[in-house]
């Protein structure tokens, strides 16, 4: 089983500060299989990034996301108050096939 | 956009088995994949597991022995029951879908519904 680790578990800064969030994962994941959510409070998460690095339908481009083998990162280039919310990672993989990491929370000062 | 909506009950007793049914619109399920996906109060996401329409199906080895996912092709519908429930089953449970083919990310989701255990 991969296990997805997230970092910081909590991330507070302030309007138009950049946030770099962490995603280890414990054995190699293939970019093609990372993807990255958004989800606000009483919300459903929403796809933010798929393949790594690619962003889905509609995600500004303050959001981008990179990595390769067991470390991959999302950076919010310029943070807006609308960004508050909880980010998790994803993989797809073997036994379970899909994992999720346990989240960081970003807030804003 | 697809548009996927979870329905079934609200409260369910311990020991017993939790049903719920997830209606796809705007396409056909035979299109992609679907996935149950479940967060139990403030903590993170747990998938369950997913079906195809021809029935297949792959779930998580955690939960295996108490899931069963299934697919009716006429309602444009799945389903989840779990069995044997407890109070750790208390969560909000998704559906969701993915398309495969490399594609294992999971691009439409339900709003959720909040199922609880509790006698």
């Amino acid at each position: 089983e991969i296990v997805l680790t997230q970092s910081p578990g909590t991330l507070s800064l302030s309007p138009g500060e950049r946030a770099i969030l962490s995603c280890r994962a414990s054995q190699s994941v293939s970019s093609s299989y990372l993807a990255w959510y958004q989800q606000k409070p009483g919300q459903a998460p929403r796809l933010l990034i798929y393949g790594g690095s690619s962003r889905a339908t509609g995600i500004p481009d303050r959001f981008s996301g990179s990595g390769s083998g067991t470390d991959f990162t999302l950076t919010i280039s310029r943070l807006e108050p609308e960004d508050v919310a909880v980010y998790y990672c994803q993989q797809y993989g073997s036994s379970p096939e899909f994992t999720f990491g346990p989240g960081t929370k970003v807030d804003i000062k | 956009q697809v548009q996927l909506q979870e329905s079934g009950p609200g409260l369910v007793k311990p020991s017993e088995t939790l049903s719920l049914t997830c209606t796809v619109s705007d396409v056909s399920i035979s299109s992609s994949y679907w996935s149950w996906i479940r967060q139990p109060p403030g903590k993170g996401l747990e998938w369950i597991g997913y079906i195809y329409y021809s029935g297949s199906t792959i779930y998580n080895p955690s939960l295996e022995s108490r899931v069963t996912i299934s697919v009716d092709t006429s309602k444009n519908q799945f389903s989840l029951k779990l069995s044997s429930v407890t109070a750790a089953d208390t969560a909000v449970y998704y559906c969701a879908r993915f398309l495969g083919w490399g594609k294992y990310y999971f691009d439409d989701w339900g709003q959720g519904t909040l199922v609880t255990v509790s006698s």
